[in-house]
């Protein structure tokens, strides 16, 4: 049981470029969601998933993109990077149910910079 | 809409005396709160959570949080400082609304001095 798996780790990128981050995990999770963290500003909601075929927006969603074709998988695309987007992005998911109480497990996030 | 204050950015204790790090909120709903801690470097480990069965909650590593509605707060505690504390903490709030959202406070950094 892996948890929560996210490549890379690592990533430097030219402004204007894209890629994807790769979210997966294996606990049949059906939430899902892509966090970004910067210094003093603890941690954003981008995108979330409540089941496949479901995306909606977070509060910082401009710039990405999110898809949700299986429930394993929940990757995020930078469409044309820029240095504002240079920051370590987090993803993780939970059981979805009645209670919200339901705790969010974390994958070890990527490192992104935007040159 | 909910939302997190974590009063402090930084503290700073000494080896074996109390870690205090406080956490106010506001919630339209009964509120679903954790408490994450994040080593350097690392991902997010969830340290502990309030589920409305006890307002004294008991987490991980010593830890404690008392969940105060009159006061809405959820401060944690550790009777004892251990160098291994040293790391950000994060209060959350769940959006009891449904939607599932977590919302982060801006974390407490903690140092624990020799």
């Amino acid at each position: 049981n892996a948890g929560v798996t996210q490549t890379p780790k690592f990533q430097v990128l030219k402004t204007g470029q894209s890629m994807t981050l790769q979210c997966a995990q294996d606990m049949n999770h059906e939430y899902m969601s892509w966090y970004r963290q910067d210094p003093g500003m603890g941690l954003r909601l981008i995108h979330y998933s409540v089941g496949a075929g479901i995306t909606d927006q977070g509060e910082v969603p401009n710039g990405y993109n999110v898809s949700r074709s299986t429930t394993e998988d929940f990757p995020l695309r930078l469409l044309s990077a820029a240095p504002s987007q240079t920051s370590v992005y987090f993803c993780a998911s939970s059981r979805v149910g009645t209670s919200s109480y339901n705790e969010q497990f974390f994958g070890p996030g990527t490192r992104l910079t935007v040159l | 809409a909910q939302s997190v204050t974590q009063l402090d950015s930084h503290v700073s204790v000494s080896e074996g005396t109390p870690v205090l790090l406080r956490c106010n909120y506001s919630s339209s709903y009964s509120p679903s709160l954790f408490w994450y801690v994040q080593h350097p470097n690392k991902g997010l480990q969830l340290l502990l959570k309030y589920t409305s069965a006890a307002t004294l909650v008991k987490g991980i590593n010593g830890f404690e949080a008392e969940f105060k509605k009159s006061e809405t707060s959820f401060h944690l505690t550790k009777p004892s400082a251990h160098m291994s504390d040293a790391a950000e903490y994060f209060c959350v709030v769940s959006d009891s609304s449904g939607t599932y959202k977590y919302i982060f406070g801006t974390g407490t950094r903690l140092k624990v001095l020799a």
